[in-house]
């Protein structure tokens, strides 16, 4: 079946770096667009991105991008996305989602579980 | 950026219930509207893409209707497995995808 499995939790102090994985399995990874949702505790969904794998397209979302990288490794069917710059503001879970596109419209289904990511001093 | 409304912000409602939540465009999107569940602790689930196509495998209680900028998410008839928060998410403009805040549906 279709799957995204995300990396482990982790916890980063103010300043750091964070890189989330998300491995893709059970259809064409190229074939579809990767984007990456987060979600403060207790608080809504918030759209990050969007990358393609099959050609490495992207498209950040204007609050994230000039601290958000979001690459693909074709090879293991693997999406990362790097958050740099980190402050108490950016404590969140961070889903991976599969989008797919059907004529102008498109949704994500399904999600990876998850990664919780702290920060804190 | 499209801003997402949804009313009500959370309901109490019965096994059996009919539950109805709104979403509101702040600007027209046609059709290109999705509905997710939640449950605590998980990822979200798609129900509805594209206004009012019933994803594979969800069950036929749900159902998604509207166009322009109003539309409706309809449980028709409320199940203990239902208690969950549901996002909109608007699909018209994919270089700024935003979802509505949440409706959080308590049995």
């Amino acid at each position: 079946q279709v799957q995204l499995v995300q990396s482990g939790a982790e916890v980063k102090k103010p300043g750091a770096s964070v890189k989330v994985s998300c491995q893709a399995s059970g259809y064409t990874f190229t074939s579809y667009g990767i984007s990456w949702v987060r979600q403060a505790p207790g608080q809504g969904l918030e759209w990050m991105g969007w990358i393609s794998p099959y050609n490495g397209n992207t498209n950040y979302a204007q609050k994230f991008q000039d601290r958000v990288t979001m690459t693909t490794e074709t090879s293991t069917s693997t999406a990362y996305m790097e958050l740099r710059s980190l402050t108490s503001d950016d404590a969140a879970v961070y889903f991976c989602a599969r989008e797919a596109f059907v004529g102008a419209t498109n949704w994500f289904d399904p999600w990876g579980q998850g990664t919780l990511v702290t920060v804190s001093s | 950026d499209i801003q997402m409304t949804q009313s009500p912000s959370s309901l109490s409602a019965s096994v059996g219930d009919r539950v109805t939540i709104t979403c509101r465009a702040s600007q027209s999107i046609s059709t290109f509207l999705n509905w997710y569940q939640q449950k605590p602790g998980k990822a979200p689930k798609l129900l509805i893409y594209s206004a009012s196509s019933l994803q594979s495998g969800v069950p036929s209680r749900f159902s998604g209707s509207g166009s322009g900028t109003d539309f409706t998410l309809t449980i028709s008839s409320l199940q203990p497995e239902d208690f969950a928060t549901y996002f909109c998410q608007q699909a018209y403009s994919s270089s700024s995808v935003t979802f509505g805040p949440g409706t959080k549906v308590d049995i």
